[in-house]
Parts: structure tokens; C-alpha cells; sequence
């Protein structure tokens, strides 16, 4: 089944402690990326990957970074986590082919930072 | 970047058609207009999209603008799985990778 895997899905830790939310894809999908869903703000992209080794920033990356070193996996870091990333994020992907790709969304992972 | 406006919220009786609209005035010729929906506790999934043309598939139609500004998701028979949150984004050569969902329009089916 085509699926994007993240995980976990629910997260409670503390200010300052690092953490890594997994993405996994099984569909050959060259193009991933990352949101954060907040009350009343949507959809935010924090970073997206065209493909192994190619990231970029998206609206909101401050306190994030990602890495992509396999094509299948996209994992976001929080080195050093604070309250304000406090938030459901989600991991995305879809073909190369951006311009018309769908986009496949993972169940999200909902992150509370104290 | 190319942006969408929405309506926060829309209500519509089951079995009945539902028109969601969608403007982009801004709109570049090499974008795409998508369309995904959200359902509670759920992440976003793909509904539909299209270029210039009318599109339908199993889930919905899509109605493009003659001169693309503005586009309507139509719903044939809402039911009340339909209740969901949709977004209408633009997919193209500069705006393909660096997305912008807003808040999207909150649909509301009453039985």
C-alpha cells in the first residue's frame, strides 16, 4: 500500500531536549517535505527536499533542520525544542514531476513541547 | 508567491451540491490548481486538479475560470463524510515546490 510513515505520532518532551520526527515513503517519490498545522494559521511549509542530498526552506524553518540522505526518508530535527513548536506537523510527498505531482500526506505527529 | 483566497467557512444539506470557490487572482500560465481536503484527526488528501480545462473525477468536479483567476470545487451530492477543511493551492515551475495551504474552507454537511 502507498503510504508516508511518520512517527511517532504523539510526542511530549521537554524544553531544550532533541528530538527527530521520522518520515518514511515507499513510493519513489523524489520530492518531500514538512508542515506544521496550527490553530487559526493553516498550513506552514517548514522545509521540502527535490531529491537525496537537495533541501530548501519553506515559510517557517527557525529551529528546524532536516537532512536526506536516502530517498525514502525525510526526518525533521528539533536540536534544541521550545514551547512554540508546540504544533501537528505532517511529512508529504509526491513524483518529481511537482508542477502536477499529488501530494501523499503521513497521519501527522503531534508534538507538545513543556 | 501565488496565493488563494477562500472563504473560512461554508454549509451545505447532505445529498445536495456543494460549490466551493477558489481565487487566484495572481495566477501564473504554468500553474495548477489542486485541490485537497482534510478530515478530522486525518492529514490532507488530493481531491482534484486541472490546468485550464474542466476536470471530473470519482470524487469531485473542478470548474476553471475562462481566465483562470478563480475555480469552484463542486461536490455533486455531499454526504456527511464530505465535512472537512479544503484547500485550494497553486502547483507550477515557481510555486511547485514552496507551498502555501492558508486556512482553507471549513465545510459543513447537515444531515
Amino acid at each position: 500500500e502507498a503510504q508516508v510513515t511518520q512517527n511517532p505520532r504523539y510526542l511530549i518532551t521537554v524544553t531544550g531536549k532533541k528530538l527527530t520526527v521520522t518520515c518514511s515513503q515507499n513510493m519513489n517519490h523524489e520530492y518531500m517535505s514538512w508542515y506544521r498545522q496550527d490553530p487559526g494559521l493553516g498550513l506552514r511549509q517548514i522545509y521540502y527536499s527535490m531529491n537525496v542530498e537537495v533541501t530548501d526552506k519553506g515559510d517557517v524553518p527557525e529551529g528546524y533542520k532536516v537532512s536526506r540522505k536516502e530517498k525514502r526518508n525525510f526526518p525533521l530535527i528539533l536540536e534544541s525544542p521550545s514551547p512554540n513548536q508546540t504544533s501537528l506537523y505532517f511529512c508529504a510527498s509526491s513524483p518529481r514531476t511537482v508542477n502536477t505531482g499529488e501530494l501523499f500526506f503521513g497521519e501527522g505527529s503531534r508534538l507538545t513541547v513543556l | 508567491d501565488a496565493k488563494t483566497t477562500q472563504p473560512n467557512s461554508m454549509e451545505s444539506n447532505e445529498e445536495e451540491p456543494v460549490h466551493l470557490p477558489c481565487n487566484h487572482s495572481t495566477i501564473s500560465g504554468t500553474d495548477y490548481i489542486h485541490w485537497y481536503r482534510q478530515l478530522p484527526s486525518q492529514g490532507p488528501e488530493y481531491v482534484i486538479h486541472g490546468l485550464t480545462s474542466n476536470v471530473n473525477n470519482r470524487m469531485a468536479s473542478l470548474a476553471i475560470a475562462e481566465d483562470r483567476k478563480s475555480s469552484t470545487l463542486i461536490l455533486h451530492r455531499a454526504t456527511l463524510r464530505d465535512a472537512a477543511v479544503y484547500y485550494c493551492i497553486l502547483r507550477g515551475e515557481t510555486s511547485g515546490s514552496r507551498l502555501t495551504f492558508g486556512e482553507g474552507t471549513q465545510l459543513t454537511v447537515n444531515p
